[in-house]
């Protein structure tokens, strides 16, 4: 069955400085990757996808993320902190072909500092 | 695009009730699914439709059950609410459902609340 387990429900980064969000899944096969940021009130969008090829994804606002099969990785990075990326962001995963039946992990809340 | 729409933003029902929570997805997204987000948690999958039939069901009772009507709405409707029932109604629709993997926009959730 697959899981996905984010570390660290709650990150706090200096404006500026680099944002890492950890996400680890378990799946006996190369998953389908995604990650959701989800501001107060508001529904989840979606930052950025893996599906195949190239390992390194980039997404928007500035953010990408690595697929990293040997250690079942898909971390989410972003150079510099802004105050607008405070939000809860979310990992998924879903099956090789498309029910789009997404596992989320629990989240992390990222606060950003002045 | 419209986006993915949901009403009521907000509702209240007493255990033991029914309720009935509305999505409206993108035109053309033969796909909904349908996510529970309890507090501090992440969306746990309800079930999805395509083109008006269940496709996939997650691990929740049959008390929970959904309509996907032509026009691109759907429901979903909860019987004899539990206080456990409270939660973020996520909506998400999808193109379609062919042998590729598109990406699920999210409408911005019901908050029910059982008292």
């Amino acid at each position: 069955a697959q899981s996905v387990t984010q570390l660290g429900s709650h990150v706090s980064v200096s404006e500026g400085a680099l944002v890492l969000l950890r996400c680890n899944y378990s799946s006996s096969v190369p998953p389908y990757l995604f990650w959701y940021v989800q501001y107060p009130n508001q529904g989840l969008q979606l930052l950025l996808k893996y599906t195949t090829g190239a390992t390194l994804v980039k997404g928007i606002n500035g953010f990408e993320a690595e697929f990293k099969k040997s250690e079942t990785s898909f971390h989410l990075t972003k150079p510099s902190a802004h105050m607008s990326d405070a939000a809860e962001y979310f990992c998924a995963v879903s099956p090789l072909r498309g029910t789009y039946k997404y596992i989320f992990g629990t989240g992390t809340r990222l606060k950003v500092l002045a | 695009e419209t986006g993915v729409t949901q009403s009521p933003t907000h509702l209240i029902k007493t255990r033991g009730q029914q309720v009935t929570l509305r999505c409206s997805s993108q035109s053309g997204h033969n796909t909904v699914s349908w996510y529970q987000q309890a507090l501090g948690q992440g969306p746990q999958f309800i079930f999805q439709y395509y083109r008006e039939e269940e496709n996939g069901r997650g691990n929740f009772p049959p008390r929970f059950s959904g309509l996907q009507f032509p026009n691109y709405s759907s429901e979903l409707n909860v019987n004899a609410l539990e206080l456990d029932d409270s939660a973020l109604y996520l909506c998400a629709s999808s193109p379609d459902r062919a042998d590729s993997v598109y990406e699920q926009y999210f409408g911005p959730g019901t908050r029910l609340t059982v008292t």
